[in-house]
Parts: C-alpha cells; sequence; structure tokens
C-alpha cells in the first residue's frame, strides 16, 4: 500500500530559526513528490515539485531536496508568514494521483 | 501562475437538500480536475478523479450517487453533493492540472448541514 508519512507533527520555530520538515514515503512507483503550503481555511497552494533523487528545489527561504525514501523541505530564516500546514503529496501514477501525507503544522513566533 | 476558482465558499443549508459546487480553470485548460475532502486537522482524501467527457473515477468508499460529478467542459467541473445530511459537513477542495503540470487547487468550499 502506498503510504506518505511526514514529520514532526507540528513544530513551533521563533524567527531566524532554521529547520526542517520531512516526508517519507513508500509507493509503488514515484512519479514525483509535490510540496505544499496551506493556510487555514483555503486550498493548499504548490510550491514545489521533485522528481528524482538528488534533485533541489529554492524559492526563498524554502529548499526542497529528494532521496530515494523521502524528502526534507528545509526552512532558512523563517519569518511569522511562514506559518502555515506543509503538505507533501507523492505521485503515484502519470495521471498524477496524489497520495497525501497528513502535513506538518508550522508556527513561527515573532 | 494557474488560478483555480471554487465557488461557493461556503454553504450552510438544512439535512435533505442537494448542494452544487463549481470549481473553474481560469487560464488554462485542464485534462484532468480531482475533489477531495478534509476534516479538520487532517490532510486531504481523494474522492473522485475526473476528465472532461467522461465519466468520474471515485475513491474506494465514495458513493457515487451521492456525490454526483460532472466535468462538462475543460475549464468547470461541478460536485453535486445529493440529500445531504449532516455528516456530509466538511471541507470540500477541487484541484485542475494539466499536462506536464502539477495540480492546482481552489479555495475550498465549506459545507456545514444542519
Amino acid at each position: 500500500e502506498d503510504q506518505v508519512t511526514q514529520s514532526p507533527e507540528a513544530l513551533r520555530l521563533q524567527e531566524g530559526e532554521s529547520s526542517s520538515l520531512n516526508c517519507s514515503y513508500t509507493v509503488s512507483g514515484l512519479r514525483g513528490l509535490f510540496w505544499y503550503r496551506q493556510d487555514p481555511g483555503k486550498g493548499p497552494e504548490f510550491l514545489f515539485t521533485l522528481y528524482s533523487a538528488g534533485e533541489e528545489k529554492e524559492k526563498e527561504r524554502l529548499k526542497a531536496t529528494l532521496t530515494k525514501k523521502e524528502s526534507f523541505l528545509h526552512i532558512t530564516a523563517p519569518k511569522p508568514e511562514d506559518s502555515a500546514t506543509y503538505l507533501c503529496a507523492v505521485a503515484v501514477d502519470y495521471g498524477q494521483n496524489f497520495v497525501f501525507g497528513p502535513g506538518t503544522r508550522l508556527s513561527v513566533l515573532p | 501562475g494557474a488560478v483555480v476558482s471554487q465557488h461557493p465558499s461556503r454553504v450552510i443549508c438544512k439535512s435533505g437538500t442537494s448542494v452544487k459546487i463549481e470549481c473553474r480553470s481560469l487560464d488554462f485548460q485542464a485534462t484532468t480536475m480531482f475533489w477531495y475532502r478534509q476534516f479538520p486537522k487532517k490532510s486531504l482524501m481523494l474522492m473522485a478523479t475526473s476528465n472532461e467527457g467522461s465519466k468520474a473515477t471515485y475513491e474506494q468508499g465514495v458513493e457515487k450517487d451521492k456525490f454526483l460529478i460532472n466535468h462538462a467542459s475543460l475549464t468547470l467541473s461541478t460536485l453535486t453533493v445529493t440529500s445531504a445530511h449532516p455528516e456530509d459537513s466538511s471541507f470540500y477542495i477541487c484541484s485542475a492540472r494539466t499536462t506536464n503540470q502539477p495540480q492546482h487547487f481552489g479555495d475550498g468550499t465549506r459545507l456545514s448541514i444542519l
């Protein structure tokens, strides 16, 4: 069975305190790993797609990396506006059917 | 960037009524649209996948007669919750994608059945 897990479940950081979120997956065939950000009461907002081990993508304070079994979302010097739930999703076929992880709720305190 | 519009954002209605939710891709033609349901502090659960002009593919455990999906054009899909009951109350989110592009999500519909 395809599974995606994320850790930690929740994370509280002080502004400027860098950290990493983890997404681990067990799937029959990886067709892409996707990171999204979701604010309360909103739909997920696309951040990154990674396709192969060793790949890295960056956007402002965020950097996503991928290995054969997991992905990390590194947050450098976070700001309060980075507070959100970060969702990881794995595409298990070319139709891009997703298996979502449970998410990590990030709170960045001023 | 790609924009997906979902309407309405919030619905409150009586038990037994049917509710229609629209999902539109505003600046691209979507080859596939997806419907998800999300419970509080939980992740998204895929309900069904639809391609324009063909019948939706429902996930196991999702009642197709309860959740009617119509994908009439490359920019519009609708989800109708028929004879809604309190247990159908939830946050429903659609997404749309085209070839070689990731899914882009709408802002969701908060459905409350009294």
